[in-house]
């Protein structure tokens, strides 16, 4: 079946370091690929999208290109500020699967100032 | 417009007592999921409806999880006998086709089983 795999964390940035977080997938068909981010006592909020290869997402500074010869969707950050500090998700939609939501384990970033 | 609301926000019960968990998706949205976020698991799909018709069930981890979805729009996941495994955090999206098909998320509902 459909599954994501994401780095694990955590991840402790200085703030203005660089980020990527790596994120790879398995699917059938043509999924669509998504970041979600959680900040700390909040909910699930979509970051990011791709929805087919070679399509870049952005949102806030981040940037996440779909991979297909990769099969990969690794999420980058030029310079991190402390408000990023939250816990980042992968996931895959699959309109051949009802386009559940199949997600990565999540990885948590702490930027310091 | 209003998003995604869930009830209660922190439900604590003992083990083997029934729960129902309550969402009131956004106007509109057809596609209506249930997930559960808990620490051992990560993010899990239960269940999706489409309409009031629940195409994908395979999510559901016992025949202790049952839900339902009236009028195209409220949904209720029940939880019979509840176990302290199912301690997690039940989140809610819906999506639409005009919208993309993306889904935005609750705020969930925190269950603890004692």
């Amino acid at each position: 079946g459909d599954s994501v795999t994401q780095m694990e964390g955590p991840v402790t940035l200085s703030e203005e370091a660089f980020l990527t977080i790596n994120c790879t997938y398995t699917a059938t068909g043509y999924p669509s690929l998504f970041w979600y981010v959680q900040y700390p006592g909040e909910g699930l909020q979509l970051l990011l999208k791709a929805t087919k290869a070679d399509d870049k997402g952005s949102n806030k500074g981040f940037e996440a290109t779909y991979r297909k010869e990769t099969t990969s969707f690794h999420l980058e950050k030029g310079s991190v500020q402390v408000s990023d500090s939250a816990v980042y998700f992968c996931a895959l939609s699959n309109a051949g699967n009802n386009r559940k939501l199949i997600w990565g384990l999540g990885t948590s970033l702490a930027v310091n100032p | 417009g209003a998003g995604v609301s869930q009830s209660p926000s922190n439900k604590v019960t003992e083990k083997g007592k029934d729960v129902e968990l309550r969402c009131d998706p956004i106007s509109g949205h057809t596609a209506l999921y249930w997930y559960r976020q808990s620490l051992g698991q990560g993010l899990e799909f239960l269940i999706y409806f489409q309409g009031n018709s629940a195409p994908d069930k395979s999510g559901l981890p016992s025949d202790r999880f049952s839900a339902e979805r009236t009028g195209g729009s409220v949904s209720t996941l029940t939880i019979q006998r509840t176990q302290q495994e199912d301690s997690a955090v039940y989140l809610c999206a819906s999506s639409s086709l005009a919208g993309g098909r993306e889904q935005f998320f609750g705020p969930g509902t925190r269950l603890t089983v004692l």
